[in-house]
Order: structure tokens, then sequence, then C-alpha cells
């Protein structure tokens, strides 16, 4: 089945710099890639996907970038503020009848 | 906007109990699906449900039965709660035959003693 690797478990950031978090996927026919933010005490939620017809997206100050050769797909948060603080979670699925697979979550602390 | 309700946000239960968790949820979706979060575990699928009285198998199913008699709702049951059973369990849902969007309930933090 399907492996997904997320790294760093944890990110410490200044307000204002960007983060970048990063996901490995194992099976090469997984095409959908989700990102959930969960902030502290409350439920993971969809900020943002991309599927494997498409190497970039953007939405605002994140974005999520594809690189289907290597296997591996990342998430960029610019500007960043204190409200971004919360562990986020990427997944992969390979196909809408899939479920999917998600990755341990990094905790990312935005400091003022 | 989608709502998933689960019962109880908080439960504490002795070891050997019979445990019940449940979701509702308002919008209609033909999956629900139960997970486990532990820290640095991330989200763990224990079953699905794609309509009703279907299930399937997640990646962690061992101790756990699950109960879909209505389609708005989603019962997770643990046969004899053991004290590893310990954590926090997300009810989801999502629409149609996608698996893809889910949208998560609030969490039931359970403690077995």
């Amino acid at each position: 089945g399907e492996n997904v690797e997320q790294h760093p478990s944890t990110l410490s950031v200044q307000e204002g710099d960007s983060a970048v978090i990063k996901c490995t996927y194992s099976d090469s026919a997984s095409n959908y890639f989700p990102w959930y933010k969960q902030e502290l005490g409350k439920r993971p939620q969809l900020i943002i996907d991309i599927r494997s017809n498409v190497g970039e997206k953007k939405d605002q100050r994140i974005a999520v970038t594809l690189n289907k050769t290597a296997k591996h797909f990342s998430l960029h948060i610019t500007e960043t503020q204190p409200e971004d603080s919360a562990v986020y979670f990427c997944a992969a699925s390979s196909s809408g009848y899939s479920t999917l697979t998600f990755g341990k979550g990094t905790m990312l602390l935005v400091s003022p | 906007d989608v709502k998933v309700t689960q019962s109880s946000r908080y439960l504490v239960k002795r070891t050997g109990e019979k445990v019940f968790l449940e979701c509702v949820q308002d919008m209609d979706h033909e999956n629900m699906f139960w997970y486990r979060q532990d820290p640095g575990l991330g989200l763990r699928l224990i079953y699905f449900s794609y309509d009703v009285k279907m299930k399937e198998k997640g990646d962690i199913p061992e101790g756990y039965s699950v109960s879909r008699e209505k389609k708005e709702r989603f019962s997770l049951i643990l046969e004899s709660a053991s004290t590893n059973q310990t954590s926090m369990y997300l009810c989801a849902s999502s629409k149609g035959q996608s698996r893809e969007k889910l949208f998560f309930g609030s969490g039931t933090q359970l403690s077995v003693l």
C-alpha cells in the first residue's frame, strides 16, 4: 500500500518568514495530494490540494508543488503569521475510490 | 456548511468495557470514516463505510468494529477497551464516490484506565 513520509516533524519560524513542509510518497499511481491544517484543539481542515496533472497550485499565501518523478510534494507558506501555527498533514491517494494515506504531521510554530 | 458531530468530546472508560463512539453528519454524505490520531503517528484509518450497512477495514481495524444502520450515522465500537486504545478518535465524511475531500468532526479523546 501507499506510504507517506513527512518532514520535518516540527518547524519553528519567525513571523514573516517562509515555511516549507515536504512529503514523499511510495505509490507511483497516487494522483491526489491534499494538505490539512489542524489548529490546537480543533478538527483537521482541508486547506489546499493538488492533482498529478498540475505541478503547482497557489491560494494566497499558501502553495503546493508536486514532483511526480521524484514522488514528492511540498507545502509552502509565505509571510507566516501566528495564526498559521498548527499541525499540518499531507496525504496521498491513487484514485477517488482509494482512501487517503496521511503523513505523520508537522507542528508549525510561528513566533511573533 | 458541512457539520460532522461526534457525541462526546472526552470519554473515560475502564479496561474491558464496551465503548461506543457516535458520529453524525448532516450533509447526506455517502462515505464516513473513523481515524485514530496519536502524537507522532498522524492519522490512521480504522474503518470506513461507503453506504448503509457497508464497511471496509482500514489500516488498523484490530480491536474495533463499526456500525452504519443509517446514512447519517457511523458508530465505532470497542468491544473490550484496552489501555492501548487510549487516543483521539476522529470521524470524517465525504461526498459521493470520492473518498478525497474529508470533513472531520472535532474528535473524541478517549482515555481507557
